[in-house]
């Protein structure tokens, strides 16, 4: 059964700091990953989705990176702003027949404080 | 307006009583599922439905029903809801088109309390 663990659990940061959140999965034959954030009364937004065959995805001041063999990846935040206060998580897609089922970690809280 | 809403937003109830959570998307997609989120956990799949008449069982089914009404409708029905149920429900759905994107578009949650 795929596990997917995200640390750490809570990250207090100040503003213009780079970061690094990380999301280990245990079973290695996935089809993609997505990061997603999650703001307070809000649902879940996709930042990034990688797929397997990808090493990073980029967008903005988002880098993820992928290493599928060691069962890793990480979210990169450049120049943290206080509205990159959310709840990040990672999920990845089992197989290309999952029925696009997802199996999340239970994400990091990023608080960016001015 | 919102692609993906779900009514209500918030609901506290009672041991024992039913319960349902309905959910509604304007994107035109077919698939559609459920998930619940418990504080420190992440999210969990309940059901989810490839078309109306395509339902199956997510990882943690038990003690919930779903209906697909039309292809923009998916509700969740606790039939004798209890405490262990107070969660963060999420409803998503998804283009099944090869050509679609993989990526889930989620409502702003239920959160329901069971006393």
């Amino acid at each position: 059964k795929q596990e997917v663990t995200q640390i750490p659990a809570a990250l207090s940061v100040p503003e213009g700091e780079n970061l690094v959140l990380n999301c280990s999965f245990t079973d290695s034959a996935i089809y993609n990953l997505q990061w997603f954030r999650q703001d307070p009364g809000k649902g879940l937004t996709s930042l990034l989705l990688i797929q397997s065959s990808q090493r990073e995805q980029t967008s903005g001041r988002l880098n993820a990176s992928l290493d599928k063999s060691s069962g890793r990846s990480t979210l990169y935040i450049a120049a943290s702003q206080p509205g990159d206060s959310a709840t990040y998580l990672c999920a990845v897609r089992p197989g290309e027949t999952s029925g696009s089922r997802l199996t999340f970690g239970e994400g990091t809280q990023l608080t960016v404080n001015p | 307006d919102a692609d993906v809403t779900q009514t209500p937003r918030n609901r506290i109830t009672k041991t024992g009583k039913r319960i349902m959570l309905e959910c509604s998307q304007t994107k035109g997609h077919d698939r559609m599922y459920w998930y619940r989120q418990d504080p420190g956990l992440g999210l969990r799949l309940i059901y989810y439905s490839f078309d109306v008449k395509d339902i199956n069982k997510g990882e943690i089914s038990d003690g919930y029903s779903v209906s697909r009404q039309a292809q923009a409708k998916f509700s969740l029905s606790l039939e004798s809801a209890i405490p262990n149920q107070t969660a963060l429900y999420f409803c998503a759905t998804k283009s099944g088109l090869i050509t679609g994107t993989d990526t889930q578009y989620f409502g702003p949650g239920t959160r329901l309390t069971v006393l």
